[in-house]
């Protein structure tokens, strides 16, 4: 069974930093391109970033600015997120999704997600 | 970036009825189209990619069709199930972007 389980949010402040975590099971990790995509309370999705199978390649949505950075750990079957120069615009839900491999990139299986709060 | 715009924004209707939701693309992403089912307090869940191809599991209710800029997301006999919300996705250019979401309600 396809299992993604994120972590790491958290209560910061304005201009702080973060790490999120996603620890991935029931597939073959390495095989995969993954994503984060984010949902503000009561908003809808947002694309945040991708990374491909080996971390040879990754995009990031415009609005992130640099600010974000995406990595992959395919020994320890886990997906990050570093987030810099938080902004009250970036509180949301942080999904962590699997691609589908389906010629397209569409997202199969996703976490629950972890909460970022920005928040002075 | 590609914005997609979503009709209507919410709609009512009753288990049994048959519902279609639109998609527009602000310029053309031939078919790299997704659409998403989302429950309150739930992850989305794939539903449709390639504009009309049903993910494995989804039920044949829901059908997808469209190319180049108009799409659209059908359920032919509504479920109490299905009441959710429905956001469509662009993968053909980055950044993916995704409609702002059409929410389905029980009449």
């Amino acid at each position: 069974e396809v299992q993604l389980l994120e972590s790491g949010g958290v209560v910061v402040q304005p201009g702080g930093s973060l790490r999120l975590s996603c620890a991935a099971s029931g597939f073959t990790f390495d095989d995969y391109t993954m994503h984060w995509v984010r949902q503000a309370p009561g908003k809808g999705l947002e694309w945040v970033s991708l990374i491909t199978w080996d971390g040879g390649s990754t995009y990031y949505a415009d609005s992130l600015k640099g600010r974000f950075t995406i990595s992959r750990d395919n020994n320890k079957n886990s997906l990050y997120l570093q987030m810099n120069s938080l902004r009250t615009e970036d509180t949301a839900l942080y999904y962590c999704a699997k691609d589908a491999n389906l010629g397209g990139h569409y997202f199969d299986y996703w976490g629950q997600g972890t909460l970022v709060t920005v928040s002075s | 970036d590609i914005q997609m715009t979503q009709s209507p924004s919410s709609v009512s209707a009753s288990v049994g009825d048959r519902v279609t939701i639109t998609c527009r693309a602000s310029q053309g992403i031939s078919s790299w189209l997704a659409w998403y089912q989302q429950k309150p307090g739930k992850a989305p869940k794939l539903l449709i990619y390639a504009a009309s191809n049903l993910q494995s599991g989804v039920p044949s209710r829901f059908s997808g069709s469209g190319s180049g800029t108009d799409f659209t997301l059908t359920i032919s006999s509504l479920q109490p199930e299905d009441f959710a919300t429905y956001y469509c996705q662009q993968t053909n250019s980055f950044p993916y972007t995704f409609g702002q979401g059409t929410k389905l309600e029980i009449k």
